[in-house]
């Protein structure tokens, strides 16, 4: 089985300062990929980035990236420069090939002004 | 570029009635998943279908049931709908890379919100 862990229900930033949203996995699967996506309070699901278990680099895309950290398990989001259309709920997610995403719990971000 | 088309976008029903939900996914993807996410909590998985045959089930309720058609749209067909049922559903859908490593994104159509009451 697949898990997710996000401990940190909200977090606070401020405008066009850098953020950390942390997730950590547990699986038994050698190869996987990690997701997130962010939901705005419309509530679509925003597909933001991915990394694959067997990536040498970390994934960035525009102003995310991904910090991979195989040997500890851990696959945190940076967001660089926040704007206040970034609040929004992100989750990290996991699967392997065609398998269904497991999801963590989510981080509620709230960029201020 | 084309997104996952779901309908209806709203849906409000009473107990015990039954809806159905549809979903078109991105052109040339090759697997769909339906996913439900109540108030307040992360999306759970339902069901999946890949090249139109069922491929995964997740807590999928025996009161629900889905299909994936020759023109790859899916329903997701719900019957004696309680309470609880109300949530925003999603369907999801992905295209396979050369090689089952790693996941395959996956996009989110806009979702169905279904409220019961």
């Amino acid at each position: 089985a697949q898990k997710i862990t996000q401990t940190q229900p909200g977090m606070f930033v401020q405008e066009k300062e850098a953020v950390t949203l942390d997730c950590t996995y547990d699986t038994s699967d050698p190869s996987y990929g990690l997701f997130w996506y962010k939901q705005p309070s419309s509530g679509e699901m925003i597909f933001l980035i991915y990394q694959g278990s067997y990536d040498q680099q970390n994934a960035t895309e525009g102003r995310y990236s991904l910090n991979f950290q195989k040997a500890r398990k851990s696959a945190n989001l940076v967001i660089s420069a926040s704007q206040l259309g970034d609040s929004a709920m992100y989750f990290c997610a996991m699967s392997t090939g065609r398998r269904a995403l497991t999801f963590g719990s989510g981080t509620r971000l709230q960029v201020q002004p | 570029a084309a997104g996952v088309i779901q309908s209806p976008r709203h849906l409000i029903k009473e107990k015990r009635e039954t809806a159905t939900l549809k979903c078109y996914p991105i052109p040339r993807h090759d697997t769909v998943y339906w996913y439900q996410q109540g108030p307040g909590q992360d999306p759970q998985f339902l069901i999946s279908f890949y090249e139109k045959m069922q491929s995964d089930k997740g807590s999928i309720p025996d009161r629900f049931s889905a299909q994936q058609f020759s023109d790859y749209h899916s329903e997701l067909n719900m019957s004696s709908l309680e309470l609880g049922d109300s949530a925003l559903y999603f369907c999801a859908s992905s295209k396979s890379g050369a090689n089952l490593q790693g996941g395959y994104e996956q996009y989110f159509g806009p979702g169905t919100r279904l409220t019961v009451t």
